[in-house]
């Protein structure tokens, strides 16, 4: 397989627990992104690693959310006691190393989400 | 912060029709313009893009042209399909590495 992987696909939690979804990235894409997409909207960003350094994590919502990439490869996205708000679709996306003069230019490539449903 | 605003939908067109599909944004600095589109049950998938201004990104019979004078990147077809019925999506990417996303875009095509 090719393609950036995320599982679950779907997850229903009841309010309040916790989840963990994960993402697989292209394999040696460096750079590896979290979007939450709300129905009817656009993805918005949540996160960014390049390799297992966090770099922005200025789209977290709250500190509920919280986002890991321990060997610069796999990434995880937790939410504790989830909320009925953090309903939504979690896209990630990787990209690779960027090439020497286009800045941070790289295209992303999008995994197929986790529709997460908090009841 | 950067934004970007796309045309309400739905759109609803018959097949080999004209297609247009707004967008204009607003980012500090040279944001490089995409189109992401999403067929049904599918990832986002970059469609085409632009990296400086009077750039004109083309695939699959789509075209956008960087118009920075106009902060737009309005998306073109000469004839559509009903194979290019799906969601399309304009974002930019500003100063840092990001995605910035306008709220997306429902095309339907009908035989």
């Amino acid at each position: 397989g090719a393609g950036v992987s995320q599982s679950p696909r779907y997850k229903v939690a009841k309010r309040g627990q916790d989840v963990a979804l994960r993402c697989d990235p292209i394999s040696g894409h460096v750079s590896l992104f979290w979007y939450q997409q709300a129905l009817g909207q656009g993805p918005e960003f949540l996160t960014y690693f390049q390799n297992e350094a966090q770099l922005d994590k200025s789209g977290l919502p709250s500190d509920r959310f919280f986002a890991e990439r321990p060997e610069g490869s796999v990434s995880t996205l937790k939410i504790q006691r989830t909320q009925q708000e953090d309903s939504a679709v979690y896209l990630c996306a990787s990209s690779p190393r960027p090439k020497a003069g286009t800045g941070s230019l790289n295209e992303q490539f999008f995994g197929p989400g986790t529709r997460l449903t908090v009841l | 912060g950067d934004s970007v605003t796309q045309m309400e939908g739905p759109v609803t067109l018959s097949e080999e029709a004209f297609l247009t599909i707004n967008c204009t944004y607003t980012a500090t600095g040279y944001p490089s313009l995409f189109w992401y589109v999403q067929y049904p049950g599918e990832g986002l998938q970059l469609l085409l893009k632009a990296t400086k201004a009077d750039d004109k990104g083309s695939n699959k019979g789509f075209e956008a042209t960087y118009r920075k004078e106009t902060t737009s990147f309005h998306l073109e077809k000469g004839s559509v399909q009903v194979s290019d019925s799906a969601v399309y999506f304009c974002a930019l990417i500003g100063a840092n590495s990001k995605l910035t996303f306008g709220k997306g875009i429902t095309l339907s095509v009908r035989p």
